[in-house]
């Protein structure tokens, strides 16, 4: 079973729609969530970071984490073409001082005007 | 320059070559990472440094060998690769402490024909 999953996608919504990209996990270790965005020929930038459950906003963007479910999800409000990327979940452990991540696959997201 | 640079940023190799990528970080940090990442599959984990002295090698082939002469250079060594080592290789850096954001450079696109 893989440590991480998340469905690839892709997915195509229209510019304004409300996006939601989700993962789920298997080690209930796991303290540490993150959102990384990537966009073409470039590398994964941070965008959103969680410690344990909760809900966190940062303008458009709302990351929730469910640990008794083991499912985190990220929520785009207002979708721009400028969010068309590829959006990349993370987590780590609370043991590992060298903040080891374990991805998902990551989920092509194309918003369309 | 600023935040992680990686040089080349393509390369084009055939199975017999020997090549290195290089990586250079320009934030104080003293973690580096090297990743692989493929299309649709996550990024794997292939070697961790902290302060110069490697502290993961994720069961990586011998063809790739690692070198990090201060904290902040990393290089990866290339040597009879093979066709399915084709992917973007990624570097990456963070402060030592349990959770910090990991800065991602742009990544190699390598092509082994």
């Amino acid at each position: 079973q893989k440590e991480v999953e998340q469905d690839p996608g892709p997915l195509s919504v229209p510019e304004g729609a409300i996006v939601s990209l989700n993962c789920t996990y298997s080690n209930s270790a796991f303290q540490y969530f993150m959102w990384y965005r990537q966009y073409s020929r470039k590398g994964p930038e941070l965008l959103m970071y969680t410690y344990s459950s909760g809900n966190k906003e940062d303008g458009r963007f709302t990351a929730q984490v469910d640990k008794s479910s083991k499912y985190i999800s990220l929520f785009i409000r207002d979708s721009q073409p400028s969010d068309s990327a590829t959006y990349l979940c993370a987590m780590s452990d609370r043991g590992s001082t060298l903040g080891r991540l374990y991805f998902g696959r990551g989920t092509q997201l194309t918003v369309w005007p | 320059e600023t935040g992680v640079t990686q040089t080349p940023r393509h390369l084009v190799m055939g199975m017999t070559n020997k090549k290195s990528l290089k990586c250079e970080q320009h934030l104080g940090h003293n973690a580096m990472y090297w990743y692989k990442q493929s299309a649709k599959k996550p990024l794997e984990l292939m070697f961790v440094y902290n302060f110069k002295e490697q502290t993961e090698n994720n069961s990586v082939p011998s063809r790739f060998s690692p070198e990090c002469p201060n904290s902040s250079h990393l290089f990866l060594h290339l040597h009879t690769l093979q066709p399915e080592d084709s992917a973007l290789y990624l570097c990456a850096s963070k402060t030592g402490s349990s959770y910090n954001e990991q800065f991602f450079g742009p990544g190699t696109r390598l092509t082994v024909l």
